[in-house]
């Protein structure tokens, strides 16, 4: 079983809608959890980091849930600019500085 | 406020040659990372250095690859000889160095071994 697991998609979404993303991870003493996007050809960046209480940034919503060991993005009222490729990013802990690498999520934003 | 810098950008050269990759980690950054990404393998780490010194090299494919930070601004990934195999976009992202906090990345260095 791979330490952090994505669906690789694509998810083909239409402008506008709303598209939610999983992300699964191995190791229940993992510590900091983050998701990033990348498009072609460019460098991962940062798009939020995932708190155990929940966070939104704008149209983007992040969840955890420790029990069950899942991420969660969710992206409303989708942009054409949203298409890219979503990292789901988990730090295992243990004094680790280290960053464990989900495969990612492809998704394409159609007009 | 400089972000991570690479250099070169890009970079082809004939396979037995050696290559030099360089990273600027930006400023208070602790930690650096080098990663490869391809499409075949994703992104994969290969070292990272604290305050540094490398603390896991597990991810150096081979003794073709070394890497060194001589300060903590400047840090090289060497390949020597490269082979058209080594072909991949390079990045060196960096942090503080804490478990909480994301890395950032360079813009990447696009390697081409012909």
């Amino acid at each position: 079983r791979k330490e952090v697991e994505q669906d690789p998609g694509p998810f083909n979404v239409p402008e506008g809608a709303t598209v939610a993303f999983n992300c699964t991870y191995s190791n229940s003493a993992s510590q900091s959890f983050f998701w990033y996007r990348q498009d072609c050809r460019k460098e991962p960046k940062l798009l939020m980091s995932v708190y155990s209480s929940g966070n939104e940034d704008g149209r983007f919503t992040a969840q955890l849930n420790r029990a069950s060991q899942y991420i969660s993005l969710l992206i409303r009222d989708s942009k054409l600019s949203d298409s890219a490729t979503y990292l789901c990013v988990v730090n295992p802990g243990g004094g680790n500085y280290q960053l464990i690498w989900g495969a990612g999520t492809k998704l394409i934003i159609k007009p | 406020d400089a972000g991570v810098i690479q250099s070169p950008r890009h970079e082809v050269t004939e396979m037995g040659q050696e290559v030099t990759l360089r990273c600027k980690p930006i400023s208070g950054h602790n930690s650096l990372f080098w990663y490869r990404q391809t499409m075949m393998r994703g992104l994969e780490l290969l070292i990272y250095f604290n305050n540094n010194v490398p603390i896991d090299d597990s991810g150096m494919p081979e003794d073709r690859f070394s890497a060194k930070m001589p300060n903590a601004s400047f840090s090289t990934l060497k390949i020597q000889p490269s082979e058209p195999r080594d072909s991949a976009v390079y990045f060196c992202a960096s942090t503080l160095g804490q478990t909480n906090q994301p890395q950032h990345f360079g813009d990447g260095t696009r390697l081409s071994i012909l």
